[in-house]
Parts: structure tokens; C-alpha cells; sequence
């Protein structure tokens, strides 16, 4: 049983470039979510979804965007990526949007040069 | 709001020692509340949670926690440290059933095992 995947484990791109973080999980999860890591201030939520085709932002979700086309997937896309999003993103899920634990993947280490 | 605060950034511990690791919150409600544990090149990893009732919560690998509401606070302990506990620990409080499981989490601790 896999749980969260997310790929690609390391990113390096230039300022400007666009990419899309992959986050799948196998646990037909309804609620995934996605935070970013940075040090000292603990997890920050980006955007989360509650049920395919629906999606909601978090407390940093400028430059950001999200889709949730299928129950499985929840793709992180920066546009246009810029130094300020160096980071470690993790993707959740949870069997549903009442409060429970979160099943967390390993993470995306994303640098912007 | 709801917020976490960590006051301990590092902590650094014997092996076989005790260890607690402070978690204050802020919240309006009754919190649910939980620890995560997060070694190096992973993902965070539940030790345990608090929901309601009982409040010294016990979780995995001899960790436990108490809740005490009178000083929004929820502590984290264990009685003898091993080397592999080494790792960053996060505490987050989650919103009313409303709002989705929209956790916020703490900064972190991280604790370091002497031999």
C-alpha cells in the first residue's frame, strides 16, 4: 500500500519557470491538502480540496494553483516560480474534511534560483 | 485565529533521559490536537492525538501527551530516550468539524541524542 506518493523528490528551477508538483494517493482519501515547510515556522497551508472537482486556498496560496480532477490526484502548479517558493512541499490526505490525522508524503524538495 | 507555539527550537538530550517538549496553543474552542514526528528526508509521522475525554493521550514508539486546558497547553513526554528518537517534532492544533482538517502546526522542535 503506497499511501501519499509525491514526485519529484528534488526540483531546481530558475526564476520565471513553471512546474507542476505531483501528489497521488491510494487510500481513496476525499480531503488532500498541500503545505509548505520552511524552517521555523512549521508547515503552511497552501491549498486543500475536500472532494473531486473542488478545491479552496489556505494561508499562502499566492502563486499557487491547484485542480482536483479525480479523487486520486491533487497536482500543485507554480506559474511562474520566483526564490520565495525554495521550499519543502508535502502533500496530505485524510479520509474525509472532519478533523482526523493526516497522512503526509515524503515531500518535494523544490529550489529557485 | 488558532496558532501553535513551540517555545524549545532545540532540544538536546542524553540517551535514556527524559524528555518533554512544550506545545502552547490558541484557540476558541476545544482543540483537536496532535503530535507529529519527522526524521530527516521524510514525511510527518502521527505519534498520537487528542480529540476528547482522557487527557493524557498515549501514542507510538513509549510517546505520550496531557492536555491541559487551563493552560492551553499539550505537552509531549517520554521516559527514556533512544537514539532513533533524534528527529524534529511538530505539535498542531486542527479547526471546528466546519472548517475542513485544515491543521495548523507549530514551528518545530528539533531534538538531538547524545550518546
Amino acid at each position: 500500500n503506497a499511501g501519499v506518493t509525491q514526485t519529484p523528490k528534488f526540483q531546481v528551477l530558475k526564476t520565471g519557470q513553471s512546474m507542476t508538483l505531483q501528489c497521488a494517493q491510494d487510500m481513496n482519501h476525499e480531503y488532500m491538502s498541500w503545505y509548505r515547510q520552511d524552517p521555523g515556522m512549521g508547515l503552511r497551508l497552501i491549498h486543500y480540496s475536500v472532494g473531486a472537482g473542488i478545491t479552496d486556498q489556505g494561508e499562502v496560496p499566492n502563486g499557487y494553483n491547484v485542480s482536483r480532477s479525480t479523487t486520486e490526484d491533487f497536482p500543485l502548479r507554480l506559474l511562474s516560480a520566483a526564490p520565495s517558493q525554495t521550499s519543502v512541499y508535502f502533500c496530505a490526505s485524510s479520509p474525509t474534511e472532519r478533523p482526523s490525522p493526516l497522512h503526509f508524503g515524503n515531500g518535494t524538495r523544490l529550489t529557485v534560483t | 485565529a488558532q496558532s501553535v507555539t513551540q517555545p524549545d527550537i532545540h532540544i538536546t538530550v542524553s540517551e535514556g533521559a527524559s524528555l518533554e517538549l512544550r506545545c502552547n496553543y490558541s484557540y476558541g474552542a476545544t482543540p483537536y490536537l496532535f503530535w507529529y514526528v519527522q526524521s530527516p528526508g521524510q514525511g510527518l509521522q502521527l505519534l498520537l492525538k487528542y480529540f476528547s475525554g482522557d487527557t493524557l493521550v498515549q501514542g507510538i514508539k513509549g510517546f505520550e501527551a496531557e492536555f491541559k486546558r487551563s493552560q492551553s497547553s499539550f505537552n509531549l513526554r517520554k521516559p527514556s530516550v533512544h537514539w532513533s528518537d533524534a528527529a524534529e517534532y511538530f505539535c498542531a492544533v486542527g479547526p471546528p468539524p466546519a472548517a475542513g482538517n485544515k491543521l495548523t502546526f507549530g514551528g518545530g522542535t528539533r531534538v538531538l541524542v547524545k550518546p
